[in-house]
């Protein structure tokens, strides 16, 4: 699977819309862009995942640039319980199914 | 639709026990897997298992192990525990596509 690159960390505020960007530059064109996010002690929950569409659900909307090296995950109206770290992954769709997490991005939401 | 839920949340023990913990994925979901987490080594792959039937399996010895049921529930056992075993155990489903969804994980501390 190849390699991403996050920032550490990003501070938002209440309301306004968090984007939160990922390097894949190595990405294969099988290879999809998976977010997952995972609040403190608590189990990763999947966001959002794409190809290379942009895509929208109930809980962020991903742009994917066109050459799929880069992306960007936006959480339109973050809120406290936003406040979480988020993880990037690419990953083909094959029958291997173990996921790895990297650092991530720590993201707080202020008041 | 009801989320995977994991059984106990929280559990201490001593060195030398052995401890077993409970996965029920989302209705419909086929697919279990498992993973360790914790602060140094982040999210580890345990095994899978598809149809009663493990199908892939991580890098840890022989004393961790685990089982599927007809109901495509899952149990993970791991047997003289050591201090090291502490961590976050979360299980995660999919059906047929690659999407994994995960539980709460329980917290297991070993004393």
């Amino acid at each position: 699977d190849a390699k991403t690159t996050q920032p550490t960390s990003m501070d938002c505020a209440e309301g306004r819309a968090a984007n939160l960007p990922c390097n894949h530059s190595t990405i294969s064109g099988n290879e999809y862009v998976y977010w997952y996010r995972q609040i403190h002690s608590q189990g990763p929950q999947y966001i959002i995942h794409g190809l290379k569409n942009n895509e929208t659900n109930e809980m962020a909307s991903l742009i994917i640039t066109e050459d799929r090296k880069s992306s960007t995950l936006i959480l339109p109206h973050a809120t406290l319980r936003d406040t979480a770290v988020y993880y990037c992954i690419v990953r083909s769709q094959t029958n291997d199914y173990k996921l790895s997490f990297g650092a991530g991005t720590t993201v707080t939401v202020r008041a | 639709k009801a989320g995977v839920t994991q059984t106990p949340r929280y559990l201490i023990k001593t060195r030398g026990q052995q401890v077993t913990l409970s996965c029920s994925p989302i209705s419909g979901h086929r697919s279990v897997s498992w993973y360790q987490q914790t602060p140094g080594q982040g999210l580890q792959f345990l095994f899978e298992y598809f149809s009663e039937t493990q199908r892939n399996k991580g890098n840890f010895p022989g004393r961790f192990s685990g089982r599927q049921f007809s109901n495509s529930r899952s149990e993970m056992n791991v047997s003289t525990l050591e201090l090291g075993d502490s961590a976050l155990y979360l299980c995660a489903s999919r059906m047929s596509t690659d999407t994994q969804y995960f539980g709460p994980g329980t917290r297991l501390t070993v004393l």
